[in-house]
């Protein structure tokens, strides 16, 4: 099916460990971003994307990094986790022929659990 | 500093009831749009308003961006169980700058 899948969907691991989640997307989107989702703050950005190798921090990017060497996938890493980003993160794209810039498709979400 | 302000957080409604949810800001928005998100998924776009003052309606969900470009409401009348989820507004202060996202607002319908 077309739209957006992300890996793995649940994950734990031990503060330390490096963490990467990933993020597919078959729209052809040019714009994709990482959010992360907690009670009492909503949904905030960590990184975009505006185009393969062309990415910008968001309001909470400190801890993580991205990348993008291809149109369909944007990776999210944590180099050394933290419980503080215990979280529910989400990927989404937009951009496509057919939808604005700001029209969002999103991911199911991965839940990352830090120990 | 939160952009958006949402409110009610949280909001249990018997079934047939009407509400509303408010989205409010201070900053002006070139567009503001609705999400609606249900456990275990994310959010899925409901609307996108783009004209102050406009007004879409969606069935039995109204929606309406404030003159000024700077707040919103979405209106729900008759509330069915099946409208039960986490709604949030987002907006965009320019054509390419990433969504902000208000905090949500729980609604709960009971049937």
């Amino acid at each position: 099916d077309a739209g957006i899948t992300q890996s793995p969907r649940h994950k734990v691991t031990e503060t330390g460990t490096p963490v990467t989640l990933r993020c597919h997307q078959t729209e052809n989107h040019r714009y994709m971003y990482w959010y992360r989702q907690d009670p009492g703050h909503g949904l905030r950005l960590i990184h975009y994307s505006y185009g393969v190798k062309d990415t910008d921090k968001g309001e909470v990017s400190d801890g993580y990094s991205v990348s993008r060497s291809k149109t369909e996938d944007f990776l999210l890493t944590l180099e050394s986790a933290t419980s503080s980003q215990t979280s529910v993160y989400f990927c989404a794209s937009s951009g496509g022929a057919n939808s604005g810039a700001n029209v969002l498709t999103f991911g199911a979400g991965s839940r990352l659990t830090v120990l | 500093t939160q952009l958006l302000e949402q409110s009610p957080q949280f909001l249990s409604i018997q079934e047939g009831e009407n509400l509303t949810v408010y989205c409010n800001s201070s900053s002006v928005f070139s567009s503001l749009q609705w999400y609606r998100q249900e456990p275990g998924e994310g959010p899925v776009l409901l609307v996108t308003v783009v004209t102050g003052g406009e007004v879409k309606k969606l069935k039995r969900l109204t929606f309406q961006f404030g003159d000024a470009r700077k707040d919103s409401s979405l209106h729900i009348t008759a509330a069915q169980p099946g409208d039960t989820g986490l709604y949030l507004c987002a907006g965009a202060r320019s054509g390419n700058t990433p969504l902000v996202f208000g905090k949500g607002t729980r609604l709960s319908v009971i049937a």
